[in-house]
């Protein structure tokens, strides 16, 4: 079954604590991000991929890290250096292409609640 | 500094009738648009999209209008049914940095 998985979809973290959420894709894509909706503030961008071993930052990176070590994997680490991580993150993906604009595809989420 | 932006938080329109979704932007590198639907605790799904070559790209009952020496781009959903009921986000992309940013969303409520 093609498509984004984010797992898990809910997530209890005590402050202090690192957590990792997990983003797996098997649409081949070479594109990734990691956005994160609060309330009114629609989705923002925190960090993204385009290509294996390298990511950039995106509009409020800090507090967060990410790898790509694969091309099927995006995982991003919610470290207790980010103030206020109580949030809903989203995963999305996107086809890397010279020739045409492609739109990104979403997970279904995962919703992180600090304790 | 916000570079994709929705002013209207929300939206109301009857059953039948256009809804109008607006969405302005201040990078002039942006040059492929994309506007999304999101029901609470799901990802959003992908609508209809435009390309900064054209002024109009329509796909069933949904048309997005590009004004490029404005800035603005809106959708307009004709004709409205309760199911298209959601939060509605621009977004845009350009250049070749990769990224995606969207905007703060408007909430849609069509009545029956």
């Amino acid at each position: 079954d093609g498509g984004i998985t984010q797992s898990p979809k809910y997530l209890f973290r005590k402050e202090g604590q690192n957590v990792t959420l997990s983003c797996e894709q098997n649409l081949n894509h070479d594109a990734m991000y990691w956005y994160r909706q609060d309330p009114g503030q629609g989705l923002r961008l925190i960090y993204y991929s385009q290509i294996v071993n390298d990511f950039q930052k995106g509009d409020i990176a800090e507090g967060y890290s990410v790898s790509r070590e694969k091309k099927e994997s995006f995982p991003l680490t919610v470290t207790s250096a980010q103030k206020n991580p109580t949030a809903f993150y989203l995963c999305a993906t996107r086809k890397v292409s010279s020739f045409m604009n492609t739109e990104a595809f979403f997970g279904q989420g995962t919703r992180l609640t600090v304790v | 500094d916000q570079q994709v932006k929705q002013n209207s938080p929300s939206l109301s329109v009857q059953e039948g009738r256009i809804s109008i979704l607006n969405c302005d932007y201040t990078n002039s590198m942006f040059d492929y648009f994309l506007w999304y639907k999101k029901y609470p605790a799901e990802g959003p799904t992908f609508l209809i999209s435009i390309s900064s070559i054209k002024d109009k790209n329509e796909d069933g009952r949904f048309t997005v209008f590009l004004n490029k020496s404005a800035k603005h781009l809106s959708l307009h959903i004709v004709p409205s049914q309760p199911g298209d009921s959601a939060v509605y986000f621009c977004a845009a992309s350009g250049g070749n940095t990769g990224k995606l940013i969207f905007g703060q969303g408007t909430t849609l409520q069509v009545k029956p």
